[in-house]
């Protein structure tokens, strides 16, 4: 079993859609959760930190639940530039490094 | 202020030949890290240095995989020989060392390798 799965997608929604991500990881120590986005050919950028209270930034939301070991992105009002890929990631306890889910793709339709 | 920067961007080599690849991480980012990415998969940690130690080189193939990264600064990543499997995105990335887990890690734009 992978350490951080995702729905590969793709997932294809018109301008304007909410549309929403889920991940989960099996290491039940990690301590830190993040979202990337990588856009074709591009290398990872990060989109937001994933708190256990939730957070919020524009239109994007991510929310995590411990007890699940699940974590969402959901995207609302979604642009034609959210289209990329979306990277689920953890840094687990004692290990300074991310571990990334496989990633999700997102095509926004005009 | 200037990204993580790799070259080449782009390398074709025939399978047996060495490749080697060069990062220069972001100026004052005390931890770099090699990871390696495949189509359709993110991508997977190689080796991390804390300034100019090895820290984590637990998935790194040592058989034809060596690293260095002289004075803590720049690095560079080496395959001899190459496999038809090594074909993929190498990236390079560099954070501050910092408290907690929430330093941001930087991406560099990553060498694309095809062996033919």
């Amino acid at each position: 079993r992978k350490e951080v799965e995702q729905d590969p997608g793709p997932f294809n929604v018109p301008e304007g859609a909410t549309v929403a991500f889920n991940c989960t990881y099996s290491n039940s120590a990690s301590q830190s959760f993040f979202w990337y986005r990588q856009d074709c050919r591009k290398e990872p950028k990060l989109l937001m930190s994933v708190y256990s209270s939730g957070n919020e930034d524009g239109r994007f939301t991510a929310q995590l639940n411990r007890a699940s070991q699940y974590i969402s992105l959901l995207i609302r009002d979604s642009k034609l530039s959210d289209s990329a890929t979306y990277l689920c990631v953890v840094y687990p306890t004692g290990r300074r490094a991310l571990t990334f889910g496989s990633g999700t793709r997102l095509q926004v339709q005009p | 202020e200037a990204g993580v920067v790799q070259s080449p961007r782009y390398k074709i080599i025939e399978k047996k030949q060495p490749v080697a690849f060069w990062c220069n991480p972001i100026s004052g980012h005390n931890t770099l890290y090699w990871y390696l990415q495949n189509l359709g998969q993110g991508p997977e940690l190689l080796i991390r240095y804390e300034n100019e130690e090895a820290v984590d080189d637990s998935q790194l193939p040592k058989d034809r995989f060596s690293a260095e990264r002289l004075k803590g600064v720049d690095s560079t990543l080496k395959i001899q020989p190459a496999e038809l499997g090594d074909s993929a995105v190498y990236l390079c990335a560099s954070s501050s060392l910092g408290a907690g887990g929430r330093d941001e890690q930087f991406f560099g734009p990553g060498t694309r390798l095809t062996v033919l």
